[in-house]
């Protein structure tokens, strides 16, 4: 168990270019997550993944944003025609659960993104 | 809509002193549950503990207790005898029961703990 790991760490990318980040979770944890952090914020969610099905969007996603998770391991997280404001630490989680989520979730070190 | 506060934006103290970060929360679900991460400056959130809304029993783990208590919706964290590996930005967090929509953070309280 080496822990939810995510690529990039960083990503510096120009306005207006599409940028995608990677998140491999625990092996055995069948749920899986994006946040989105702000300097001085908490984390907020953005979607939530249960295998390969994505069951649950914030409105924070806006069109731009698409998450993937094939085969229920892996999951990617797509922002295309990226704005100033995209700026921020995306941070993927995983746990384990079925129904209530009860159980606590394990975060990765997250890939922080800076559009210039 | 859930909610949760943590008022506290920053709080410094000397090493060895007791330090207590507040949490104070709203949901209208009856089962829900409540969580504290800790984030070093690697940005790895680390699990502390998680309560649910059934058990108001205090916890204590080492130097770490948490004392939850529903009539006030509060979950607040206590360190004893700080050290200045405590130092990092401590987040309180909500979960509802009824969907898996995620984790609602509070802002958090970044502590100093000074040698």
């Amino acid at each position: 168990d080496t822990g939810v790991s995510q690529n990039p760490r960083h990503k510096i990318t120009k306005r207006g270019q599409n940028v995608t980040f990677r998140c491999d979770p625990i092996s055995e944890h069948n749920r899986l997550y994006w946040y989105r952090q702000t300097l001085g914020q908490g984390p907020e969610f953005l979607t939530y993944f249960q295998n390969e099905a994505q069951l649950e969007k914030s409105r924070l996603l806006s069109d731009r944003f698409s998450a993937e998770r094939p085969k229920g391991s892996f999951s990617t997280l797509e922002i295309q025609r990226t704005e100033q404001g995209d700026s921020a630490m995306y941070l993927c989680a995983s746990s384990t659960g079925q129904g209530s989520w009860d159980t606590e979730a394990f975060f990765g070190q997250g890939t922080r993104l800076t559009v210039v | 809509a859930q909610k949760v506060t943590q008022a506290q934006t920053e709080i410094s103290v000397v090493e060895k002193e007791d330090v207590t970060l507040d949490c104070v929360y709203e949901t209208r679900d009856t089962t829900y549950y409540l969580f504290w991460y800790k984030q070093p400056p690697s940005g790895e959130l680390v699990f502390l503990i998680r309560r649910n809304s059934f058990d108001e029993q205090n916890e204590i783990s080492g130097r770490y207790s948490w004392n939850f208590q529903k009539s006030t919706s509060s979950f607040n964290f206590t360190i004893t005898a700080s050290q200045v590996v405590d130092s990092a930005v401590y987040f309180c967090a909500l979960s509802e029961a009824r969907g898996a929509d995620g984790l609602t953070f509070g802002k958090g309280t970044h502590l100093i703990i000074q040698p």
